[in-house]
């Protein structure tokens, strides 16, 4: 079975740009989670979907929103974008119950300059 | 939303020795609390998780314990090797939604 796949791996943009990242989950699994990681400060949760529905929301500004599709993809964007939004963009898949664990895709590497 | 404090952040270890990670949660609530290891420049991956309904489990050289009077939940890892060496995550999350969250990390050194 195809672990989660996110694109791209990296990218560079300059401030004030947008960008979007791509994530697929694992077939069958259908709530997809997004975290920032930067060194120091772990696993920040961004947010979580469902059914096309965002279910959970961290404590991130407007500049960082998401969806889901039907079929359970989901892409993050990020307006706007600023120095300190450089990190380490994880997408994790998980199915729905109890005690389900999250699946990490590789990341994407974003760099703002 | 919950909070999930770990501790310490940064641990050095002979080989062959035990290393403990402790995390504690906020939210009485969350029943599932997983760990996660992350080696240089890799994902996270699921190593153990634990159920609010178990107090202990293990799998080989690594354990998990809950005490949920305390809301507190430690990882044990005996006879370590080099190989252990990565950065450990600590989660918590309830069963009703998929809202999980992580402690800040715990970077292991394992020296041979």
């Amino acid at each position: 079975k195809a672990g989660v796949t996110q694109t791209p791996r990296y990218l560079i943009k300059t401030r004030g740009q947008q960008v979007t990242l791509s994530c697929s989950p694992i077939s069958g699994h259908r709530s997809v989670s997004w975290y920032q990681q930067t060194p120091g400060q772990g696993l920040q949760f961004l947010f979580e979907y469902f059914s096309e529905t965002q279910r959970n929301k961290g404590n991130f500004p407007g500049r960082f929103s998401g969806r889901q599709f039907s079929n359970s993809r989901s892409e993050m964007n990020v307006s706007t974008l600023e120095l300190g939004d450089s990190a380490l963009y994880l997408c994790a898949s998980s199915l729905v119950g109890p005690g389900s664990p999250l699946h990490f895709g590789n990341g994407t590497r974003l760099t703002v300059t | 939303g919950e909070n999930v404090e770990q501790h310490p952040s940064t641990l050095s270890v002979q080989e062959g020795d035990s290393a403990v990670i402790k995390c504690t949660y906020s939210d009485s609530a969350s029943n599932y609390f997983p760990w996660y290891k992350q080696e240089l420049g890799k994902r996270p991956q699921l190593i153990i998780d634990i159920r609010s309904n178990v107090g202990e489990k293990k799998d080989q050289r690594i354990a998990v314990t809950l005490n949920k009077t305390a809301k507190h939940f430690s990882l044990h890892i005996t006879e370590t090797q080099p190989e252990d060496s990565a950065v450990y995550f600590c989660a918590a999350s309830k069963d009703d939604n998929n809202d999980m969250r992580f402690g800040a990390g715990t970077r292991l050194t394992v020296k041979p």
